[in-house]
C-alpha cells in the first residue's frame, strides 16, 4: 500500500527566505507526483505535476524535483512571501488498480512579514 | 473557464440525518473522484467514476456512503444516517482522461459537520 510522508509538518520562516518542503513515498512505481496548495477553508490548487520520467518542474518561484528510485520529492520555494502561507500537499498517482491520488498530511507553511 | 464546483459549500446535519453532496466536474472531463479530508489530514480517496461507471469504490468507509454519476457528468455523494465521524471536508476532483499524465482538478469542497 502506497504511503506518503511529508516533513516538516509545520514550518515558520521570515519573508524572503528560500525553503524546501520534503515528500517521500514508499512505492516507487508511480506515474506522476503532484504538489498542491491548500488555503484555509479552500480546495486544492495544483502547483506542479512531475511525470515519472521527469526529474523536475519549475513554475515561477517554485521548483519541484523527483527522485523516483529513492521515493523522494522536494518543493523549493524561492524568496518566500507572506502570500505563500498555506498548507502544501504532496500526492502520488500510482498505477494498476491504484487509480487515485495518495496524499501526504501536508506541511503548514507560515511566512512572516 | 469554469472549474469544478461543489454544493453546498457547508452542511450541518444532525446525527442520523441523510445528506447529499453535489459535484459538477469540468465539462468534458471523463474521470471524477471523491476524497474525504479530515481535519489536519491529507485527502483520502473514496471512489472513482469513469463516465457513468463507478470503477472503484474501495475507499467508501461504510455502506452508509453511496455515490452516483448517472449521466456521466454531475455526481452526488450521499451519506445515510450520518455519524459524528463523518464530519470532514468532501472534495471532488476531475481529470480529462484515463491517461496517467493528466492532472486532477479539485473543487472547493463541502464541509460537513455532524452534530
Amino acid at each position: 500500500k502506497q504511503e506518503v510522508t511529508q516533513i516538516p509538518a509545520a514550518l515558520s520562516v521570515p519573508e524572503g527566505e528560500n525553503l524546501v518542503l520534503n515528500c517521500s513515498f514508499t512505492d516507487s512505481a508511480i506515474y506522476n507526483l503532484q504538489w498542491f496548495r491548500q488555503d484555509p477553508g479552500k480546495g486544492l490548487t495544483s502547483l506542479l505535476l512531475i511525470q515519472s520520467s521527469q526529474r523536475e518542474q519549475t513554475s515561477g518561484r517554485l521548483n519541484a524535483s523527483l527522485d523516483k528510485s529513492s521515493g523522494r520529492s522536494t518543493l523549493y520555494i524561492a524568496a518566500s512571501q507572506p502570500g505563500d502561507s498555506a498548507t502544501y500537499l504532496c500526492a502520488v498517482w500510482s498505477g494498476g488498480s491504484n487509480y487515485k491520488l495518495t496524499f501526504g498530511k501536508g506541511t503548514l507553511l507560515t511566512v512572516n512579514p | 473557464g469554469a472549474g469544478v464546483s461543489q454544493s453546498p459549500r457547508y452542511k450541518v446535519a444532525k446525527r442520523g440525518q441523510d445528506v447529499a453532496l453535489r459535484c459538477d466536474p469540468i465539462s468534458g472531463h471523463v474521470s471524477l473522484f471523491w476524497y474525504q479530508q479530515a481535519l489536519g489530514q491529507g485527502p483520502e480517496f473514496l471512489t472513482y467514476f469513469q463516465n457513468e461507471a463507478q470503477l472503484d469504490k474501495s475507499g467508501l468507509p461504510s455502506d452508509r456512503f453511496f455515490a452516483e454519476r448517472p449521466e456521466g457528468s454531475v455526481s452526488t455523494l450521499k451519506i445515510q444516517r450520518t455519524q459524528q465521524e463523518d464530519s470532514a471536508v468532501y472534495l471532488c476532483a476531475s481529470n480529462i482522461d484515463r491517461g496517467w499524465s493528466y492532472e486532477q482538478y479539485f473543487g472547493p469542497g463541502t464541509r460537513l459537520t455532524v452534530t
